[in-house]
């Protein structure tokens, strides 16, 4: 079975400061996708960004970047220039590529990110 | 349009009471998903409709019902409930039931069991 582990239950940062969330997956697949996810108080769920396995080159969003490393399992989320609406719990997300578990996330325990202005 | 939208968004409920959760989406998904939440913890899978048929079934007590009615809407029917299911109760839908899509979910329906 795969796990997901995030080992920061909360984080702060400086608005406009950069923070790095982190975030370790144990899998004996080769081929699967990770994801973090974004979670505000009392709104609802979005996906922040999304990797492949399969694609060596990390995912960028606009603010929002990984640093993806397969061998580590490993996949942080690098936050830039941080702003008060990055307030939020983020989950940390994993999902096989096949199988009978196909389609089916394997979250983290989240990490609590405060902005203080 | 893409929102998932969930009624209602909160609920109180005795355990001999029978209520409904509703879930509605008009992106044309065909993969809908009902997750439980507890306070400060990640969501857990409950059930996956796969093109309004049940796909997965995380081993949920059978006082929690859910129904397809078509590819739009989603429902959850509570019976019988017990303290511990209080919880926040999330809808998700994405494309298909695929590892690659993005999962989009409603705001959650709180629930709390007297």
């Amino acid at each position: 079975a795969q796990t997901v582990t995030q080992s920061q239950p909360e984080m702060s940062v400086q608005e406009a400061e950069t923070v790095t969330l982190s975030c370790t997956y144990d899998t004996s697949e080769s081929d699967y996708y990770l994801f973090w996810y974004k979670q505000p108080p009392s709104r609802q769920m979005i996906l922040v960004i999304r990797q492949e396995a399969y694609k060596q080159q990390n995912a960028t969003e606009n603010r929002f970047s990984v640093n993806f490393q397969k061998a580590a399992k490993s996949f942080s989320l690098k936050i830039s220039d941080s702003q008060l609406g990055d307030a939020a719990m983020y989950f940390c997300a994993y999902s096989n590529a096949g199988g009978t578990s196909y389609g089916k996330l394997t979250f983290g325990q989240g990490t609590i990110l405060t902005v203080h202005p | 349009d893409t929102e998932v939208t969930q009624t209602p968004k909160h609920l109180v409920m005795g355990m001999t009471n029978k209520k409904s959760l509703k879930c509605e989406q008009h992106m044309g998904h065909r993969a809908m998903y009902w997750y439980k939440q507890k306070a400060k913890k990640p969501p857990e899978l409950m059930f996956v409709y796969s093109y309004e048929k049940l796909s997965i079934n995380e081993s949920v007590p059978s006082r929690f019902s859910p129904e397809c009615p078509n590819s739009s809407l989603l429902n959850l029917h509570l019976h019988a409930l017990q303290p511990e299911d209080s919880a926040l109760y999330l809808c998700a839908s994405s494309q298909t039931f695929s590892n690659t899509g993005e999962l989009f979910f409603g705001e959650g329906s709180r629930l709390t069991v007297l």
